[in-house]
């Protein structure tokens, strides 16, 4: 069975700062991979999505993220956080088959952004 | 286009009652999947439904169900009620040809007393 495991429970950065979000998955196959991110209160957008070939992947709102076979990762990064970008972030593996979709999230990052 | 749509948007039972939960998906999206994410946690898989099939149901227990209707829309069943089945439901829509990007609603925010 798949599994994603984001081991930062809670990430602090000042605005400006740079940002790096870790995530490691567990899946047999080729993974689908996503980032999303919840403000409060809201329900889930997602960022960015790995499917396969260039392993690093431009998002919405200047996120990126890096896909690392070799070390299971897929790590979120931002050269320059803004405040709004305070929120939750999950990392997420998809699986498909046939017309079954289903995603197992990790439990998520909440970033705090300091003025 | 409107997003996904979602209702009630807040609602308090009590244990042993019974609830019913509703989404609209984004039109044109014949895919629904539902997920419960708890307070603290990433959100979990409870079903997915693909032209008013089911495709897909995580381990919950069988006091919850769901359908789809003819026009896409879909509603969450939970029976039984329990203090533990207190939390956010998330409806997702999405086309099958693009897997995982799922475009979720803002949720249906459970509290059982």
């Amino acid at each position: 069975a798949q599994s994603v495991t984001q081991p930062d429970i809670h990430i602090t950065v000042s605005e400006g700062a740079s940002l790096e979000l870790r995530c490691n998955y567990s899946y047999g196959a080729t993974p689908y991979l996503f980032w999303y991110v919840q403000s409060p209160g809201q329900g889930l957008q997602l960022l960015l999505k790995y499917f396969s070939g260039d392993t690093l992947v431009q998002g919405i709102k200047g996120f990126e993220a890096e896909f690392k076979r070799s070390q299971s990762s897929f790590n979120l990064r931002k050269p320059s956080v803004h405040w709004s970008d305070a929120a939750e972030y999950f990392c997420a593996v998809g699986v498909s088959s046939g017309s079954a979709r289903q995603l197992t999230f990790g439990s998520g990052t909440q970033l705090t952004v300091l003025p | 286009d409107a997003g996904v749509t979602q209702s009630p948007t807040h609602l308090i039972k009590t244990r042993g009652q019974h609830v019913t939960l509703r989404c609209s998906p984004i039109s044109g999206h014949k895919s629904v999947s539902w997920y419960q994410q708890v307070l603290g946690q990433g959100p979990q898989f409870i079903f997915q439904y693909y032209e008013k099939e089911e495709r897909g149901r995580g381990n919950f227990p069988d006091r919850f169900s769901a359908r789809q209707f003819p026009n896409y829309s879909s509603e969450l069943n939970v029976n039984a009620l329990l203090l533990g089945d207190s939390a956010l439901y998330l409806c997702a829509s999405s086309l099958i040809r693009v897997p995982g990007e799922l475009f979720f609603g803002e949720g249906s925010r459970l509290t059982v007393l």
